[in-house]
């Protein structure tokens, strides 16, 4: 999934602890997401961000927090891990206008126990 | 509450069979497009309706968007082993096109 770059690939965490997700893309799009996705539930939205040093809230949003320090980069954080937020998280980038589609980065495999 | 419900949400059929998915909503879209998704990979966009009724074809595959612009199907004519995967329904919001919410889920599995 070039050009939609996220760290880490697996992360195992215990219950109460802290992480950041890292998401970067290079094909200069202005607003980028963060999905979870479970088991029977498809994908729900987080947080996304239209423009650098916006962000607005998903579906889902408690217990996470995101930055949008530049155009390029959009992170999410887990302040105090729980076992209900293992799941998959996947970060995309809208490609705009005329092209109205979703670019997926591949993914971050994410368990709390 | 899921603002997209697909069905079945899982399929298991042989090479060569038929099979339609469906994604119903209560709301209008304005838009609403089809992804599938490998294991490990995100998903990648098969196709996007845009009007009420439209219909698209993809090789085999055939969507179809609800006149109402609330649903969509999915059909598939003579499946074969490499459509096997998950199909994500997805929509845009009618009032804020920066939001694109996904359906349910629908595994598909198909055996030679």
């Amino acid at each position: 999934n070039a050009g939609v770059t996220q760290t880490p690939k697996f992360q195992v965490l215990k219950t109460g602890q802290s992480m950041t997700l890292q998401c970067a893309q290079d094909m200069n799009h202005n607003s980028m997401y963060w999905y979870r996705q479970d088991p029977g539930m498809g994908l729900r939205l987080i947080y996304y961000s239209a423009s650098e040093g916006t962000t607005d809230k998903g579906e889902v949003p408690n217990g996470y927090n995101v930055s949008r320090l530049n155009k390029r980069e959009f992170s999410l954080r887990l302040e105090s891990a729980a076992p209900s937020q293992t799941s998959v998280y996947f970060c995309a980038i809208h490609t705009g206008t005329g092209d109205e589609k979703l670019f997926f980065g591949s993914g971050t495999q994410l368990s709390v126990l | 509450t899921q603002l997209l419900e697909q069905s079945p949400q899982f399929l298991s059929i042989q090479e060569g069979e038929n099979l339609t998915v469906y994604c119903n909503s209560s709301s209008v879209f304005s838009s609403l497009q089809w992804y599938r998704q490998e294991p490990g990979e995100g998903p990648v966009l098969l196709v996007t309706v845009v009007t009420g009724g439209e219909v698209k074809k993809l090789k085999r595959l055939t969507f179809q968007f609800g006149d109402a612009r609330k649903d969509s199907s999915l059909h598939i004519t003579a499946a074969q082993p490499g459509d096997t995967g998950l199909y994500l329904c997805a929509g845009w919001k009618s009032y804020n096109t920066d939001k694109l919410i996904f359906g349910t889920g629908t595994r598909l599995q198909v055996f030679p």
